[in-house]
């Protein structure tokens, strides 16, 4: 099916593990993003990317590292994870740079760091 | 800079009921604004959006918000709440001439619909 799938739904590790969420899209958007979600905080910006091998930074991106090598494809990696990380991670993706352009996400990664 | 604010993050209507959620918002150029619905366990969807065409903008399932600038809001109204408007809806604003990365999202309205 056509749209962006994120693995996996749900997740529980440990504090200092890595874990990667992945994220894949089908429609060959330029434009991908990660966010997490947090109550009364709402979406916050961690990464996004404008097209394979150009990521940058957004509002949040202490502890989380992004690689883009194919179109279709944006993982986030948490390289040590901590309690603080735990959240509702949501992938998302654009057809256009522009700030009028819809996102379109994903149906999200809940992590729990224990 | 740019901000946006939802007033109440929790609001409760009977079913047929208006649904009045609120959105104020501060930006420093002219901005794009928006409203996502979230269903528990998914992702956001785009409900509607104004990009400084009509003032009224209409969406699905019969939202529509009005762009107020002298009151710097982007209301969102439903005539009559069903069962299934039950979600969290997000206000989000976009400056104008930037990039999609630069969107603000608000802090959520839970909505409940009462039977």
């Amino acid at each position: 099916d056509a749209g962006i799938t994120q693995s996996p739904r749900y997740k529980i590790t440990e504090t200092g593990r890595q874990v990667t969420l992945m994220c894949h899209q089908t429609w060959s958007h330029s434009y991908m993003f990660w966010y997490r979600q947090d109550l009364g905080h709402g979406l916050r910006l961690i990464y996004y990317s404008a097209a394979a091998d150009i990521t940058d930074k957004g509002e949040v991106p202490d502890g989380y590292v992004v690689s883009r090598s194919k179109t279709e494809n944006f993982p986030l990696t948490l390289e040590s994870a901590t309690r603080s990380q735990t959240s509702v991670y949501f992938c998302a993706s654009s057809d256009r740079q522009g700030s009028n352009s819809p996102l379109h996400f994903g149906n999200g990664t809940r992590l729990t760091v224990t | 800079a740019q901000s946006v604010t939802q007033l109440g993050s929790h609001v409760s209507v009977s079913e047929g009921a208006l649904v009045l959620l609120r959105c104020n918002y501060s930006s420093s150029v002219p901005p794009y604004l928006f409203w996502y619905v979230q269903y528990p366990n998914q992702g956001l969807q785009l409900l509607l959006k104004y990009t400084s065409a009509a003032t009224l903008v209409k969406g699905i399932n019969g939202f529509e918000a009005e762009f107020k600038k002298s009151e710097t809001s982007f209301h969102l109204t439903k005539p009559s709440a069903h069962m299934s408007d039950a979600a969290e809806y997000f206000c989000a604003v976009s400056p104008a001439g930037s990039s999609a990365s630069k969107i603000i999202f608000g802090s959520g309205t839970r909505l409940s619909i009462r039977p």
